[in-house]
């Protein structure tokens, strides 16, 4: 049973690029989380969606950040115009269905570390 | 405001000594869950022990144990026996009961030296 599964590992992109990285949730699971980790700091919670639904993205940059978690595939965040700033690590993690993962932390993916150069 | 604080940036320690991680937290709710999760050079988020705001008996996990005082809002993280293995970043989190969000603290980077 793989478990929550990130891709990229690493993204590199210049300035003004668009990053795709990629989350596909553990088997059976229909909620996502994004959380976003700046260098020498804890994560910070970005979004949370279900599938075809986001339920709360207040922690989403107002501009150039989406995300989306279709039907059918894994859940994409999108940054577009990527600045230096937006250089950091990126985890996605996954639950079952709303408030069974809460217990127990969640599982996390291994995250996708962005640079922009 | 939800908060998590963790006072030491840094710590480091002799293999096979105990060390303790210091962890505070701002809440006004009731009921949460606290987490210990382990962050090693791999960037894997590695949950190392969990607490129910409403159990009074600390949670114990092997050699990693914790100290929960609701009313100081406190839950520091004692390792035993510390091995190699355990050097890390150390993130301390909690989550309201009902919420969706994880909420962490800055993080302490723990060395264990042979």
């Amino acid at each position: 049973n793989a478990g929550v599964m990130q891709n990229p590992r690493h993204l590199v992109r210049r300035r003004g690029q668009e990053a795709r990285l990629r989350c596909s949730p553990m088997k059976g699971h229909s909620h996502v989380y994004w959380y976003r980790q700046l260098p020498e700091e804890g994560l910070k919670f970005m979004v949370y969606l279900q599938k075809e639904n986001i339920i709360d993205e207040s922690g989403m940059p107002k501009e150039r950040f989406s995300a989306e978690f279709p039907k059918e595939g894994p859940s994409i965040l999108r940054i577009q115009q990527v600045v230096r700033g937006d250089s950091a690590a990126y985890f996605c993690a996954s639950s079952p269905s709303s408030g069974q993962g809460i217990p127990y932390g969640y599982t996390f993916g291994s995250g996708t570390r962005l640079t922009v150069v | 405001a939800q908060t998590v604080t963790q006072s030491q940036p840094e710590m480091s320690v002799q293999e096979a000594e105990t060390v303790t991680l210091s962890c505070t937290y701002d809440t006004s709710e009731n009921n949460y869950y606290l987490f210990w999760y382990k962050q090693p050079p791999s960037r894997q988020m590695i949950l190392v022990i969990r607490q129910e705001a409403y159990k009074q008996q600390n949670a114990t996990e092997n050699r990693f144990s914790v100290n929960f005082q609701k009313a100081a809002k406190s839950f520091s993280l004692k390792i035993s026996d510390s091995q190699l293995g355990d050097t890390a970043m150390y993130f301390c989190a909690f989550i309201i009961q009902g919420a969706q969000k994880l909420v962490f603290g800055q993080g302490t980077r723990l060395t264990i030296n042979p």
